[in-house]
């Protein structure tokens, strides 16, 4: 199964700044089927990004992603205090479906 | 606007099963495929199979083949999870999700989440 590898760990940035999050797979994996989620403590996932560029239905424009056959990128342009979460990549181009470790944003 | 709406949380015994719904409200149910994930306690996210209602043929991952059971009743927009021979780290909270669509089958709608304790 292709095993995505998200970095860094945990990013602590203060609002306003620009979070980069990154997410590299083990295997070539089209650009469209990467997908990223946001979680909250005590609370399920929520699709931010699909396609690897496609914002979800709600999401603000300050979410952006991108992505290659191997890498995709999640941009965070300006942080607010409520991004404060831990950010998931997933593929879904090779069964079974994987997903990152996760990214924790913090804000200082 | 569809909504996912699981079983309540339980506590089971090493050995045993548990089975978990969930309830699609709101919107169609069987045109999309449902998926069944879990999160063990301060982990990450791992898909466990999935289920197209219309058609009620499940998928599983390799490592819960022969221990698990997904189905779906079309008719009142519920899936169901069956997890057998449960373990110690079987412990997680258990999610069912919609994917968004055939062409891009993230997960759009997620359900509240079911927490499942396996303890003695």
């Amino acid at each position: 199964e292709i095993v995505l590898t998200q970095s860094p760990g945990t990013l602590s940035l203060s609002p306003g700044q620009r979070a980069t999050l990154s997410c590299r797979a083990s295997q070539s994996v089209s650009s469209s089927y990467f997908a990223w989620y946001q979680q909250k403590p005590g609370q399920a996932p929520r699709l931010l990004i699909y396609g690897a560029s496609s914002r979800a239905t709600g999401i603000p424009d300050r979410f952006s992603g991108s992505g290659s056959e191997t890498d995709c990128t999640l941009t965070i342009s300006r942080l607010e205090p409520e991004d404060s979460a831990v950010y998931y990549c997933q593929q879904y181009g090779r069964p079974p479906v994987t997903f990152g470790g996760g990214t924790k944003v913090e804000i200082k | 606007q569809v909504q996912l709406v699981q079983s309540g949380a339980d506590v089971k015994k090493p050995g045993s099963s548990v089975k978990i719904s969930c309830k699609a409200s709101g919107g169609t149910f069987s045109n999309y495929a449902i998926n069944w994930l879990r999160q063990a306690p301060g982990q990450g996210l791992q898909w466990i199979g999935d289920i197209t209602p219309n058609f009620g043929i499940a998928n599983y991952a390799q490592m819960f083949q022969g221990t698990i059971t997904i189905t779906a009743d079309a008719s009142t927009g519920t899936a169901y999870m069956e997890l057998r021979s449960l373990r110690s780290e079987d412990t997680a909270v258990y999610y069912c999700a919609r994917e968004l669509s055939v062409h891009y089958p993230a997960f759009d709608v997620w359900g509240q989440g079911t927490l499942v304790t396996v303890s003695s």
